[in-house]
C-alpha cells in the first residue's frame, strides 16, 4: 500500500515567489493536515483539511493558503515567499480527523533564497 | 495560545540505560499522542493517550498521561541504538506539537 506521498521532494526558491506543495493521502483517508517544520523544532500546524472543507488554522499569516480536492489530494501554497519560509513541509493524512492516528509522508524540503 | 513543552530538549544515553521525557501542556488536553521522528525522517505515530491517568506499554515504552491531563510521559528501558531520534508529543491531537526531544544512544 502506497503511504502519504508529497512532491516536490525539494524545492529552491526565491524571495517574493509564489509555491505549491502536493500532497496524496493515503487510500481511504479524508483528513489531510499540513506541517510546517523548521530544522531542530516540532512541526507547526498550519491547516487542516476533512472532506474538502477547513477544520482547522494555525498561526500563519494569509500567504498560506490549502485547499483539497475531491479525491482528497492536497495542496498547500505559499505566496510571496521570505526567507524564514525555508523549511520542511510535511503533510499528515488521517482515516478521520484530528483525534486518530497521522500519517506523515517524507515531506517537502523548501529553500527560499 | 497553547504550549505544549517537552524536557529535556536533549539526552545522550549509554546505551542499556533508560530514558524519560516529559510532555507539559499550559492547558488540559483531551488526548496526548507520541510521535518518534528519526534523523532526516518524518514523525511516526507511536501511541494515543485519552484517559486521565491512563498507562500503556509497548514492549520497552511505556507512556502515562497525568491525572489532570496537562502532562504526559514516555519512558524506555534499557536503551538500544535503534531508539535514536526525535520524540514528539502533540496536544489536541495533532494541532500542537511539543518541542521535542532528541535521544542520542551511545554504543
Amino acid at each position: 500500500d502506497a503511504g502519504v506521498t508529497q512532491s516536490p521532494t525539494h524545492l529552491i526558491k526565491t524571495r517574493g515567489q509564489h509555491v505549491t506543495l502536493r500532497c496524496s493521502p493515503i487510500s481511504g483517508h479524508k483528513s489531510v493536515s499540513w506541517y510546517q517544520q523548521v530544522l531542530g523544532q516540532g512541526p507547526q500546524f498550519i491547516f487542516q483539511y476533512y472532506e474538502k472543507e477547513e477544520r482547522g488554522r494555525g498561526n500563519f499569516p494569509d500567504r498560506f493558503s490549502a485547499r483539497q480536492f475531491p479525491n482528497y489530494s492536497s495542496e498547500l501554497n505559499v505566496n510571496a515567499l521570505l526567507l524564514g519560509d525555508s523549511a520542511l513541509y510535511l503533510c499528515a493524512s488521517s482515516l478521520q480527523g484530528m483525534n486518530t492516528e497521522a500519517f506523515f509522508g517524507q515531506g517537502t524540503r523548501l529553500t527560499v533564497v | 495560545g497553547q504550549q505544549v513543552m517537552q524536557i529535556p530538549q536533549y539526552q545522550h544515553v549509554q546505551e542499556g540505560e533508560d530514558f524519560t521525557t516529559y510532555c507539559n501542556s499550559s492547558t488540559t488536553l483531551s488526548n496526548i499522542q507520541w510521535y518518534k521522528q528519526r534523523p532526516g525522517g518524518h514523525p511516526v505515530f507511536l501511541i494515543q493517550l485519552v484517559k486521565s491517568g491512563e498507562v500503556k506499554k509497548q514492549k520497552r515504552l511505556t507512556f502515562q498521561f497525568g491525572e489532570a491531563k496537562k502532562n504526559s510521559s514516555l519512558h524506555i528501558t534499557a536503551t538500544q541504538t535503534t531508539d535514536v531520534g526525535t520524540y514528539f508529543c502533540a496536544g489536541r491531537s495533532q494541532f500542537y506539537f511539543g518541542t521535542g526531544t532528541s535521544l542520542t544512544v551511545i554504543p
